[in-house]
């Protein structure tokens, strides 16, 4: 069974890069029509997709919100995904949530906990 | 740019029926999907593609789509169904997620 973990930095100064990654564990991240996703959520509020990525790194997707300043990469060899996220401001503080989506059309059916992420001086 | 749209919140009694609403424009022509995420929790999938189940999701859960509105309903609501729910549509490319409705078993 298919699980997912976020890590990083649980805090970053204003103007800073953001940057997490999510192990996947349980399956390979470049086996089966996949993609992998980042959405985050504002305490308090709904969730926002940032963009997701193929297994194989080749395709990748971004909110025209956010495309400016995400980058998602694949690390094969370390079965983990990454996002970062450049000149962050308070507006980026937030849980960041990784989940694997079906490319086939089932859905985001697995995941991560969840990494709180606060942009603070 | 399309927009889905949500009511803030629902209320029922337990045993009886809920009925979550997601609007868009022909949202009918595209596959919705349905979230619940409890209260601290990530979310979880409840429904894809409209009205398919995920293995373990109870079948009190069913999904319907026409015209401009999709419907997640809850048949015989729990209090463990008490959760913020979610729909969420692909847009060319992109994913959208509604406001979520937080749904109250009182």
């Amino acid at each position: 069974q298919v699980q997912l973990q976020e890590s990083g930095p649980g805090l970053v100064k204003p103007s800073q890069t953001l940057s997490l990654t999510c192990s996947v564990s349980g399956g390979s991240l470049t086996r089966g029509i996949y993609y992998w996703s980042w959405i985050r959520q504002p305490a308090g509020k709904g969730l926002e997709w940032i963009g997701h990525i193929s297994g194989s790194g080749g395709d990748s997707n971004y909110n025209p919100s956010l495309k400016s300043r995400v980058n998602i990469s694949v690390d094969a060899s370390k079965n983990t995904f990454s996002l970062r996220l450049t000149s962050v401001t308070a507006a980026d503080t937030a849980v960041y949530f990784c989940a694997r989506d079906w490319a086939g059309g089932n859905g985001m059916d697995v995941w991560g906990q969840g990494a709180a992420v606060m942009v603070s001086s | 740019s399309y927009e889905v749209t949500q009511a803030l919140s629902v209320s029922v009694a337990p045993g009886q029926t809920a009925r979550i609403t997601c609007g868009g424009n022909n949202i009918g022509d595209t596959n919705v999907y349905w979230f619940q995420q409890r209260a601290g929790q990530a979310p979880i999938l409840v429904l894809y593609r409209d009205s398919s189940r995920p293995s373990g999701i109870p079948a009190r859960f069913s999904g319907s789509n026409s015209g401009n509105t999709a419907t997640l309903t809850i048949s015989g609501a729990q209090d463990a169904d008490e959760a913020t729910y979610y729909c969420q549509v692909w847009d060319r490319t992109k994913w959208l997620f509604g406001g979520g409705t937080k749904l109250t078993v009182l």
